[in-house]
């Protein structure tokens, strides 16, 4: 079966301008998680979705951060008014019913630069 | 106390040698140790977890040893092979978190043929 898709791959944006990244979890997973991966060190932790509800969202670092998924399928990251501090490789990654030991299956990424 | 701290930060090992990694860890809650895997240009996939009810956990050439009184655990790749090349990440998460992983900075792992 198809693993987690991430669309675009790279997004090149200039600062101030707005983004929306996009994720296709595996299907019939309930719970998508959003991280971000800086150069050289592990993911962090942005939001956490089950089903169409954002379950902790404290990762998220500020206001221009903003997730959604409607139909508790397919989810969104947008971010606002972009920074160069932005820029990072945006993981999403989906898991059958989000417990704790639950494998999180990971996408590819969107690699973000701001410029 | 949320911080796994990995080391080293890179490695060198000889085809056919033994690769080690290690993780410390301070959150006495924490009860799930993942390790993943990853590729340039690909996401992070899960190679191995363990709890720490057990000392040890053996996966093909993969194997987890845990030491819950020193809080640390440790991944030794036995045989390790050029296929090997890649960024390990330990993690952990607590039952209180029941979701969020808490990942180390990583260790890029070369195997020189």
């Amino acid at each position: 079966g198809a693993g987690v898709s991430q669309t675009p791959s790279n997004k090149v944006t200039e600062k101030g301008k707005y983004v929306e990244l996009r994720c296709d979890p595996i299907s019939g997973h309930t719970a998508l998680y959003w991280y971000r991966q800086s150069l050289g060190q592990g993911p962090e932790f942005l939001i956490y979705f089950q089903g169409t509800g954002a379950a902790d969202d404290s990762g998220l670092p500020n206001d221009r951060f903003f997730a959604v998924r409607p139909e508790g399928s397919v989810s969104t990251l947008k971010i606002q008014r972009t920074e160069r501090g932005d820029s990072a490789v945006y993981l999403c990654a989906s898991s059958l019913s989000g417990g704790g030991r639950d494998t999180q299956y990971f996408g590819p990424g969107t690699r973000l630069t701001v410029l | 106390q949320q911080q796994v701290k990995q080391s080293p930060q890179s490695l060198i090992v000889q085809k056919g040698g033994i690769s080690i990694i290690n993780c410390a860890y301070e959150n006495t809650a924490f009860d799930y140790f993942p390790w993943y895997q990853q590729f340039p240009g690909k996401g992070p996939a899960l190679l191995i977890a363990i709890r720490p009810d057990v000392s040890e956990k053996k996966e093909g050439r993969f194997t987890i040893s845990f030491n819950k009184s020193a809080k640390q655990f440790s991944l030794h790749i036995m045989d390790s092979q050029p296929g090997d090349s890649a960024t390990y990440f330990c993690a952990a998460s607590a039952v209180n978190s029941n979701y969020q992983l808490i990942w180390g900075a990583g260790t890029k792992l070369i195997i020189k043929p």
